[in-house]
């Protein structure tokens, strides 16, 4: 059973434009929701993450918006570009818990120039 | 700082065969955990070593995945038998503290069973 569920699963935009991207989870215990960029023959990377007492963190181009009674959460990628192409995982996890992520099953961005 | 390092980076080998990867993670990391990416699905969690303990072994598939963490140093991961659905790509990451995070991640080794 998916408890991470990622959209979408391919997304093209253009330069300059907004990407976004999906998660719904299920288990109300998760409390770490971090997102994680991947390129091609590399290990994912930790690019933001929020826990659910805020309901939006900002780094630079990059917003994490959390809507804990929707279960939901998502990446905004303002000004996007042809750099930001790579893949993105979102997960949950439990502090609680050993650690370990739950991971989406990944969004595949391609910024045209 | 080294990054988490695994190899080899690619493995192929014949479905019955024995395969062994490496992941020496970030020194004084006592957290190692072991994922793997099957084609286009979600990475999943194997499994978690303290230091030498096995924290949490839920995700291995089944008994033909042996890992270990000798010395709670560098770990191995062993599939043997290995078969066709095995392929996929194996991430080991390290971090400091649990629960909060700061995983990082080597680049994987991706295993193809023929």
């Amino acid at each position: 059973q998916q408890q991470v569920k990622q959209s979408p699963q391919s997304l093209i935009v253009q330069k300059g434009g907004i990407s976004i991207i999906n998660c719904a989870y299920e288990n109300t215990a998760f409390d770490y929701f971090p997102w994680y960029q991947q390129f091609p023959g590399k290990g994912p990377a930790l690019l933001i993450a929020i826990r659910p007492d805020v309901s939006e963190k900002k780094e630079g181009r990059f917003t994490i918006s959390f809507n804990k009674s929707a279960k939901q959460f998502s990446l905004h990628i303002m000004d996007s570009q042809p750099g930001d192409s790579a893949t993105y995982f979102c997960a949950a996890s439990k502090s609680s818990n050993t650690g370990k992520l739950i991971f989406g099953q990944g969004t595949t961005l391609q910024v045209k120039p | 700082e080294a990054g988490v390092t695994q190899f080899p980076s690619h493995s192929v080998i014949e479905k019955g065969q024995t395969v062994t990867l490496r992941c020496d993670p970030i020194s004084g990391h006592d957290n190692l955990y072991w994922y793997r990416r099957v084609m286009g699905k979600e990475i999943k969690f194997l499994l978690h070593f303290v230091k030498e303990s096995k924290q949490d072994e839920s995700g291995m598939p089944n008994n033909r995945f042996l890992a270990e963490r000798t010395g709670g140093t560098y770990s191995t991961l062993k599939v043997q038998p290995a078969e066709l659905e095995d392929s996929g790509v194996y991430f080991c990451a390290s971090s400091q503290e649990r629960g909060r995070g700061g995983y990082t991640f080597g680049s994987g080794t991706r295993l193809t069973v023929v």
